[in-house]
Parts: C-alpha cells; sequence; structure tokens
C-alpha cells in the first residue's frame, strides 16, 4: 500500500509569514485533499487537489490564502498564507487509492502537520 | 449541504461493557467511512461502507449502514483500555469529498 509522507511535522511560525506544506505519495493517485483540524475539532476540507487543474475549494476556504500545487501525480503542497493564531491547526493530506484485500477505493491520510501560529 | 452528526461525543465506558456510537447523515452518500484518531496521531482507516445493510466487524468493532434511515452505527463490544480514542464517521459526497461528524471521544476505563 502507498506511504503517505507530510513535511514538516510540526512548525511554530509568526503572526503574518506563510508555511508551505508538501504532501508525497510513493504511489501515482489521481485524487488527493487538503483537509483541516483546528484543536479539538472534527476535519473540514479545504480542497481538492488534481494534477493538471485548478485545485477546487470548499465554502470559506480561499485561493488566496490557501494556495495549493499539484504538479504530479505523486506530490502536492498547500500554503498557509499570511497567518494568524486562528490557523493555529493539523493540516491533513488525504489520497484516494485501492488498496489490498478489498482493492476498492477509499481514502487514507497522511501524518498531519501540526501548525502553531503566534 | 451534506452534515453529519454523531451521537454521543463523549463516551466513558468501562472494560467489558458494550455500546454503540450513531452517525446520522443529512443526504445520500455514496461511501460511509469510520476512522479512528489516538491523541496527536493522524487517522486510521477502520471501515469503509458502501450498501445499505452492509455490516463489517474487525476485532471489537463492528460497523453497519442503513442508508434508508441514513444512519450508521459503530458498536463496541466486551470494550478494552487500548479502545480509547477518538472515533470519526465521514459520509462521502460527489468527487470523493469527506464531510466528517463531530467525532466521539471515547474513554474505557479499567
Amino acid at each position: 500500500s502507498a506511504v503517505i509522507s507530510q513535511k514538516p511535522s510540526r512548525d511554530i511560525c509568526q503572526r503574518g509569514t506563510s508555511l508551505t506544506i508538501q504532501c508525497q505519495v510513493d504511489s501515482q493517485v489521481t485524487m488527493m485533499f487538503w483537509y483541516r483540524q483546528q484543536p479539538g475539532q472534527s476535519l473540514t476540507l479545504i480542497a481538492t487537489a488534481n494534477q493538471g487543474s485548478e485545485a477546487t475549494y470548499e465554502s470559506g476556504f480561499v485561493i488566496d490564502k490557501f494556495p495549493i500545487s499539484r504538479p504530479n501525480l505523486t506530490f502536492s503542497t498547500l500554503t498557509v498564507s499570511n497567518m494568524s493564531p486562528e490557523d493555529s491547526s493539523i493540516y491533513l493530506c488525504s489520497v484516494e487509492e485501492s488498496r489490498a484485500p478489498t482493492f476498492r477505493y477509499e481514502q487514507y491520510f497522511g501524518p498531519g502537520t501540526r501548525l502553531t501560529v503566534t | 449541504e451534506l452534515k453529519v452528526e454523531q451521537n454521543p461525543l463523549f463516551l466513558s465506558m468501562q472494560e467489558g461493557k458494550n455500546y454503540t456510537i450513531y452517525c446520522n447523515y443529512s443526504t445520500t452518500s455514496d461511501r460511509l467511512y469510520w476512522y479512528r484518531q489516538d491523541p496527536g496521531k493522524s487517522l486510521e482507516s477502520l471501515f469503509v461502507l458502501l450498501s445499505n445493510g452492509a455490516v463489517k466487524q474487525e476485532g471489537r468493532l463492528m460497523a453497519s449502514l442503513d442508508t434508508k434511515a441514513r444512519l450508521s452505527t459503530l458498536h463496541i463490544t466486551a470494550a478494552v483500555h487500548d479502545l480509547s480514542a477518538t472515533y470519526f464517521c465521514a459520509a462521502e459526497t460527489s468527487g470523493s469529498r469527506l464531510t466528517f461528524g463531530e467525532g466521539t471521544q471515547l474513554t474505557v476505563n479499567p
């Protein structure tokens, strides 16, 4: 099964700066997603990142704040721009892939990036 | 807009007891997922349910899906301390987008 990694695993950033989070998969996947989990909360989808097209953002999330790149089928980045303390969250990428034994398409999550904005 | 509600949000159980977590979703969904999250960790996929009447079991956990009632349940049998975690259900809509429930924080006490 594919291994999903994220960099950095955690960071502490100052207000007004930007951070780019990387998501790497060791096999080719069509569908990649970025989620946010605010402290003590559930997960919220930020955007869908498909290779060869612009990311599709969910209501409440905009490209200027969360620009996303998807240059190939194994990699994506999410940038959190002009950060404020309210952006302190865990950011997770996920991929849709099929795995043994069912080989049905399911969504799997990376380890997450824990961001603290001071 | 798809909404997903879980209950209870907090669950404290004694070891050896049984309990059920409920997940209601508001509109038609393609798939229903259950995930486990340990503190400071990412999400571990437990079950994906595709069709009405689907039932899946793994160890002390059993998940079921009733698409007509838009309800999924996660049943815990003879709970053990290792099951302490937060459990999320998530309903999938077009484009494989997931909407998550609020999560159920489960604590199993000796």
